[in-house]
């Protein structure tokens, strides 16, 4: 089984909706990051948790939200979707006392 | 000037042959060094990280980091087709305890 899990792999929503991406990882790792990936821009941070009460902006966080729900979980949501937040979206888990990043396998949204 | 540069590509090399990646970054106290590989629509996977002046080897593939330069480059030798893939430079400043910059990747076609 895979160590990062993201669900939905792929969403096409309208304009206005409300969507929520997931990731799930049992790596056992304390540190969380949303990314996204549009092409020329490479991966851009959107939010980062270092623990389930330490959650913070990146660069990029107009237009997004996050849960941690569990060490082992945390989630994405756009409260209100814009064609411009189409990409595509990874999760990624570290180890605090290391720097490496693991990703998961990305969900591809498109905002119509 | 972009914190982490990559020459977007692509690198065209013929198989059996050695395949040189390079990165360029902007903050000269910068320790911590990865290269991901990114098939097309999949997430990045960590292939080899360094963090001290010189050559890490890890199969065919060699790191070398040079922070006087601050360049740290990725050789692949005897490369294969399935090597194909986006190449992306990582650098965590040391300002930061989180985060990773990414350059835009660098795209890699081994002709059979």
């Amino acid at each position: 089984d895979a160590d990062v899990t993201q669900t939905p792999r792929n969403r096409i929503t309208k304009t206005g909706k409300r969507i929520m991406l997931e990731c799930s990882q049992t790596k056992g790792h304390d540190r969380m990051y949303w990314y996204r990936q549009d092409p020329g821009l490479g991966l851009r941070l959107i939010y980062y948790s270092f623990d389930v009460k330490d959650i913070n902006k990146g660069e990029i966080s107009d237009g997004y939200s996050v849960s941690r729900q569990a060490q082992a979980k945390f989630s994405l949501s756009l409260e209100s979707a814009i064609p411009n937040q189409t990409a595509l979206y990874f999760c990624a888990t570290s180890d605090g006392g290391r720097d490496e990043q693991y990703f998961g396998p990305g969900t591809r949204l498109t905002v119509t | 000037q972009k914190e982490v540069e990559q020459n977007s590509g692509p690198l065209s090399v013929p198989e059996g042959a050695i395949a040189s990646l390079n990165c360029t970054y902007s903050d000269r106290v910068s320790q911590s060094f990865f290269w991901y590989r990114q098939y097309s629509g999949k997430s990045p996977e960590l292939i080899m990280s360094i963090y001290s002046n010189g050559d890490k080897e890890d199969g065919r593939f060699t790191a070398q980091l040079n922070k006087a330069s601050q360049y740290v480059s990725l050789l692949i030798r005897d490369s294969q087709p399935s090597d194909s893939a986006t190449y992306l430079c990582a650098v965590k400043p040391t300002d930061s305890s989180y985060k990773l910059i990414f350059g835009s990747g660098t795209r890699l076609l081994v002709r059979p």
